[in-house]
């Protein structure tokens, strides 16, 4: 079982509010993630982590920042919320292996996002 | 990218073994073959993985072709809670995992 965590799971806010989603893990994972994801579409890459003071923009470009102060935090910020940030958002982590791909990512339950 | 290819959806009857296929040929030879699934409002979670040898675990089987081009998760007897979007994605250690759009395994009871 996974043991990575997302708070909160579901939030409404208004346009232009500031927001933190929270993922921990406590599995020890230097590699992090987070992904965006719309009803019924693909998974998105937006940040990644490789460990502490690390954080990189994914394939996917988004206006939320990350910060990695700890191994087992790696929060989310939004700094002006608007309608189009409207979407599911997901914590991964996974353990940091240069070599193989044998890995597995664990993802938490997911961060459903809704700005009006 | 290392891509793969998926049907969209698949129903499958209640306890009857259901066959998930999965292309990738441009596989290369360190990258592994893994599958996920999503429940619905739920984050992906690990099903099985494997290289070049056929896998079983709890949950599945992964059946990987000869020239490892394609692959099959097979599920032994489906149940309800198996209705999920299944994932097929090439780990290849790379930041980015191509996660596509899946298949939709409706399960009939």
């Amino acid at each position: 079982e996974a043991d990575i965590y997302q708070t909160p799971r579901y939030l409404v806010i208004g346009t232009g509010k500031k927001i933190t989603l929270e993922c921990s893990q406590t599995m020890g994972h230097d590699k992090m993630y987070w992904y965006q994801q719309d009803p019924g579409m693909e998974l998105h890459l937006i940040h990644y982590s490789y460990g502490v003071n690390s954080t990189e923009k994914g394939d996917l470009s988004s206006e939320s920042t990350v910060s990695r102060i700890r191994t087992e935090h790696f929060p989310l910020t939004l700094e002006s919320a608007r309608p189009s940030h409207t979407s599911q958002y997901l914590c991964a982590s996974s353990a940091l292996d240069w070599a193989g791909s044998g890995n597995t990512i664990y993802f938490g339950e997911g961060s459903w996002l809704t700005v009006v | 990218d290392a891509k793969t290819t998926q049907p969209n959806s698949m129903e499958s009857n209640e306890e009857e073994p259901v066959h998930l296929p999965c292309n990738h040929s441009t596989i290369s030879g360190t990258d592994y073959i893994h599958w996920y699934r999503q429940l619905p409002s739920q984050g992906p979670e690990y099903v099985i993985h494997g290289l070049t040898s056929n896998v079983n675990n709890r949950m599945a089987s992964l059946a990987i072709a000869e020239d490892r081009k394609s692959s099959t998760l097979i599920l032994h007897r489906a149940t309800l809670r198996d209705a999920a979007v299944y994932y097929c994605i090439l780990n290849t250690g790379a930041n980015n995992l191509f996660f596509g759009t899946g298949t939709r395994l409706t399960v009939i009871p």
